[in-house]
């Protein structure tokens, strides 16, 4: 079983809607959370980090961990083209080794 | 400029032929980590260092081989290479302490034949 599970979409919406990105994980002991975003041919950029459970917002992205279910989520308001991109969810109990979820790919249509 | 670059960004080669891919960063970042990503398994870390000459595992270490003899610079052996190692690498550095935050390299792209 993988440490994070995160669908591989891709996930198509027109431009000014909500998206809901999601993982699952089955390592309890996971306290870090991390949303990477990554556009085509080039690295991942931090989005957001959440320490344990909770949410956390900065300005169009909504993160939220429910560590009882072990699930997090990424919201993104009034989405543009420019979101387009692969979403990584990422994981860590103890801030040295990481566990990344498979990305998924999101398309905004103008 | 900021920046993480990594050397070469492709490269292709055969089994069995010992390679050398170059990390190196000009933030003096304490923390570097090699990653690996693949279709479907998306990024799984390789290595990880913390300092000068402190390496530890990641979770796909099998075949692979680093070495931090500079704090700027990691690089990323792989002493005998097989078709199951192509794939794309990512080297990341970024301050102790704050290791959520990586900073990525451009990637590699790896093919053995």
């Amino acid at each position: 079983q993988k440490e994070v599970e995160q669908d591989p979409g891709p996930l198509s919406v027109p431009e000014g809607a909500i998206v809901s990105l999601n993982c699952t994980y089955s390592n309890s002991a996971f306290q870090y959370f991390m949303w990477y975003r990554q556009y085509s041919r080039k690295g991942p950029e931090l989005l957001m980090y959440t320490y344990s459970s909770g949410n956390k917002e900065d300005g169009r992205f909504t993160a939220q961990v429910d560590k009882s279910s072990k699930y997090i989520s990424l919201f993104i308001r009034d989405s543009q083209p420019s979101d387009s991109a692969t979403y990584l969810c990422a994981m860590s109990d103890d801030f040295n080794k990481f566990y990344f979820g498979s990305g998924t790919k999101l398309n905004v249509k103008p | 400029e900021a920046q993480v670059t990594q050397n070469p960004r492709y490269l292709i080669t055969v089994t069995g032929k010992k390679l050398t891919v170059t990390c190196s960063q000009n933030m003096n970042h304490e923390y570097m980590s090699w990653y690996r990503q693949d279709p479907g398994l998306g990024l799984r870390q390789i290595y990880y260092s913390m300092n000068v000459e402190v390496t530890d595992k990641g979770d796909v270490p099998e075949g692979y081989k680093v070495s931090r003899k500079e704090k700027r610079n990691f690089p990323l052996i792989l002493e005998s290479p097989s078709p199951n190692q192509t794939s794309l690498y990512f080297c990341a550095s970024t301050p102790l302490g704050r290791t959520y935050e990586q900073y990525f390299g451009p990637g590699t792209r790896l093919t053995v034949t």
